[in-house]
């Protein structure tokens, strides 16, 4: 139980274009999702916390209009890329927390999607 | 504020012996700890948690971990190391009422055959 899919795994893009990565919970409903970035070799780094049905909250220093994050419904939560640009080539893993559960419940990890922007 | 400590980016141990990876966390208030393992290219699989209840946690795939309050330490165990235990091992503080992670830098393993 608990799986959480991402999609796609890997995408390349052209320089300027935008790119959307979806984060779906299979087996349980997740009323909070989260998206993190991880560089090579370095840990991960919260990007924003994503609730259903209300708009995402971002971490400090991170552009809300360049990662847009839209979390629809319980068990879908989507991350656009918006004109993206080389430095925005990273790992992007997102995770969601069940339903039901306390804050800090466990949360469960994707499988990462690797964007590469050429 | 919360944080986490790992020493050791990197740590080598021989096929069957004992794997000790080292957590200290920083927490104002009693944490909550977790162990993911990530293999390249993959998101992180939860290994084990302490949530306050027994301080002695035992996982997936034999590693086990002990909440130790008054060395702030939660240190990730496994009696005998096997190759395929080769990955990226991060530790995780959080508290009740906090959604938000707090990750170590974590600890490269690599099993020598």
């Amino acid at each position: 139980g608990a799986v959480v899919s991402q999609h796609p795994s890997w995408v390349i893009c052209k320089s300027g274009t935008s790119v959307k990565i979806e984060c779906r919970s299979l087996d349980f409903q997740a009323t909070t999702m989260f998206w993190y970035r991880q560089f090579p070799k370095q840990s991960l780094m919260l990007m924003a916390t994503s609730n259903e049905g209300s708009k995402a909250t971002y971490e400090q220093g991170v552009e809300k209009d360049k990662f847009l994050i839209n979390h629809a419904s319980l068990t879908l939560s989507t991350l656009t890329v918006t004109s993206a640009h080389p430095e925005d080539s990273s790992f992007y893993i997102c995770s969601a927390r069940a339903m039901g559960g306390g804050k800090a419940d466990t949360q469960y990890f994707g499988p990462g999607t690797r964007l590469t922007v050429l | 504020a919360q944080s986490v400590t790992q020493l050791g980016s990197h740590v080598s141990v021989s096929e069957g012996a004992l794997v000790l990876l080292r957590c200290n966390y920083s927490s104002s208030v009693p944490p909550y700890l977790f162990w993911y393992v990530q293999y390249p290219n993959q998101g992180l699989q939860l290994l084990l948690k302490y949530t306050s209840a027994a301080t002695l946690v035992k996982g997936i795939n034999g590693f086990e971990a002990e909440f130790k309050k008054s060395e702030t330490s939660f240190h990730l165990t496994k009696p005998s190391a096997h190759m395929s235990d080769a990955a990226e091992y991060f530790c995780a503080v959080t508290n009740f009422g906090n959604e938000k992670l707090t990750f170590g830098t974590g600890t490269r393993l690599t099993i020598i055959p």
